[in-house]
């Protein structure tokens, strides 16, 4: 299984309303991430679990909040989000360290829209 | 700090032409480079990688090769086929980067019939 999946595929929501992302990987990887990309532009990074740790926060406002259940899983909680949150939402996975930081798996993605 | 600088899209092909995006990066040291493809409404796929100098990555027709005099990663297909049409993203891994990709600003490819 070399997949990377992500539900919901489409996602809408208010401003106060509270959901969550979720990715899923069964590829062994013990680094999973959260990307953000805007209509045509490349991805930005949000988050890097290693080891179902926290290990890199790209400085993203608190109204995401990351979770990493398992090794395997991979969630994005949402709280109070503003319209300049919507986006697409990419989950990625990839072994850990050295070179096999080399080949990171992208899910479809999320499509966020704020309203 | 390691960037991308990619090609200026969109890029309009018609079927069976050669394609050529432009990629060139600055880096210290070796960086590993990628060329990854996102087709419409999907995520970004590995298209394919080079870990050192001199490396060829190829896959589905498409290849680029690692130069570090030029510093430089093209990406190039003999010959496109409608289905090609997506957007390219060039990006690379710096030797001290750990996980973190920097990513080039992507060229959108439309080949037509």
């Amino acid at each position: 299984d070399t997949e990377v999946t992500q539900t919901p595929k489409h996602l809408v929501m208010g401003m106060t309303n509270k959901k969550s992302l979720k990715c899923e990987q069964h590829m062994g990887h013990r680094a999973m991430y959260w990307y953000k990309q805007k209509a045509k532009k490349p991805p930005e990074l949000m988050f890097v679990y290693s080891y179902e740790k926290l290990s890199i926060n790209e400085s993203v406002p608190s109204r995401f909040s990351p979770e990493c259940p398992n090794s395997s899983l991979l969630n994005l909680h949402l709280h109070a989000l503003q319209p300049e949150d919507s986006a697409l939402y990419l989950c990625a996975s990839s072994h850990f360290g050295g070179d096999f930081y080399n080949e990171q798996f992208f899910g479809p993605g999320t499509r966020l829209t704020v309203l | 700090g390691d960037s991308v600088t990619q090609m200026e899209g969109p890029v309009t092909l018609s079927e069976e032409a050669f394609l050529t995006i432009n990629c060139t990066y600055t880096a210290t040291g070796y960086p590993s480079l990628f060329w990854y493809v996102q087709y419409p409404g999907e995520g970004l796929q590995l298209l394919l990688k080079a870990t050192k100098a001199d490396d060829k990555g190829s896959n589905k027709g498409f290849e680029a090769t690692y130069r570090k005099e030029t510093t430089s990663f093209h990406l190039e297909k003999g010959s496109v086929q409608v289905s090609d049409s997506a957007v390219y993203f060039c990006a690379l891994r710096g030797e001290t980067s750990g996980s973190r990709l920097t990513f080039g600003e992507g060229t959108q490819l439309t080949v037509n019939p």
